[in-house]
């Protein structure tokens, strides 16, 4: 069974520095992967999405996430934080585009000025 | 203009109680998704429908019903609320029934008292 673990309920970064959050997952086929981004009152967006191809996949907003299949791992990260990027952000893998999407528990994003 | 709304934003209601919450989609998408997320953050998905037919229907109480008027609407109608159905739940569309790329709305945080 697939599953999703994003470290830390909560990160908190000042703003300019790198962001990095984490996630891990268990697959026994090849996944897909994904980041949503969820901003207050706001519905959740899809960030970046990595099917197949090269493992480093840009998305939105300066974001990109790296697919580390030895460490199962699909962790995003940012250069630079800026206020506008706190949120709450989930990563989420499935089996294919036609399966449904096994999500992690979130990881609230905390800018310091 | 909103892709996917939900009403309403909010909603508080007493044990027992029968209530509703709307969702519309203005993205011509074919395929709408009831998901429910936990306490702990968790999302699960709980209907899915395509051009108006039933097509997931994870193991949720039958107190749960989905109703789809047309394809840019997907209601959720649940009856003899209980304290465990707090959660805040999020409605979401796709095109050509592709859970991964769907678009969510805001979410609507219900608390049962």
């Amino acid at each position: 069974a697939q599953s999703v673990t994003q470290l830390g309920s909560h990160v908190s970064v000042s703003e300019g520095a790198l962001v990095l959050l984490r996630c891990n997952y268990s697959s026994s086929v090849p996944p897909y992967l994904f980041w949503y981004v969820q901003y207050p009152n706001q519905g959740l967006q899809l960030l970046l999405k990595y099917t197949t191809g090269a493992t480093l996949v840009k998305g939105i907003n300066g974001f990109e996430a790296e697919f580390k299949k030895s460490e199962t791992s699909f962790h995003l990260t940012k250069p630079s934080a800026h206020m506008s990027d706190a949120a709450e952000y989930f990563c989420a893998v499935s089996e294919g585009s036609n399966y449904q999407l096994i999500w992690g528990a979130g990881t609230k994003l905390i800018i310091k000025p | 203009d909103t892709a996917v709304s939900q009403t309403p934003k909010y909603l508080v209601t007493q044990m027992g109680n029968d209530k509703s919450i709307k969702c519309e989609q203005n993205l011509g998408h074919d395929t709408m998704y009831w998901y429910k997320q936990d306490s702990k953050k968790f999302l699960k998905i709980m209907f899915s429908y395509n051009n108006k037919e039933l097509i997931i229907n994870e193991t949720v109480p039958n107190r749960f019903s989905p109703k789809s008027p047309d394809k840019a609407h997907l209601n959720l109608h649940i009856n003899s609320l209980e304290l465990g159905d707090s959660a805040v739940y999020f409605c979401a569309s796709s095109q050509e029934g592709i859970p991964a790329l769907a678009f969510f709305g805001q979410g609507t945080r219900l608390t049962v008292v």
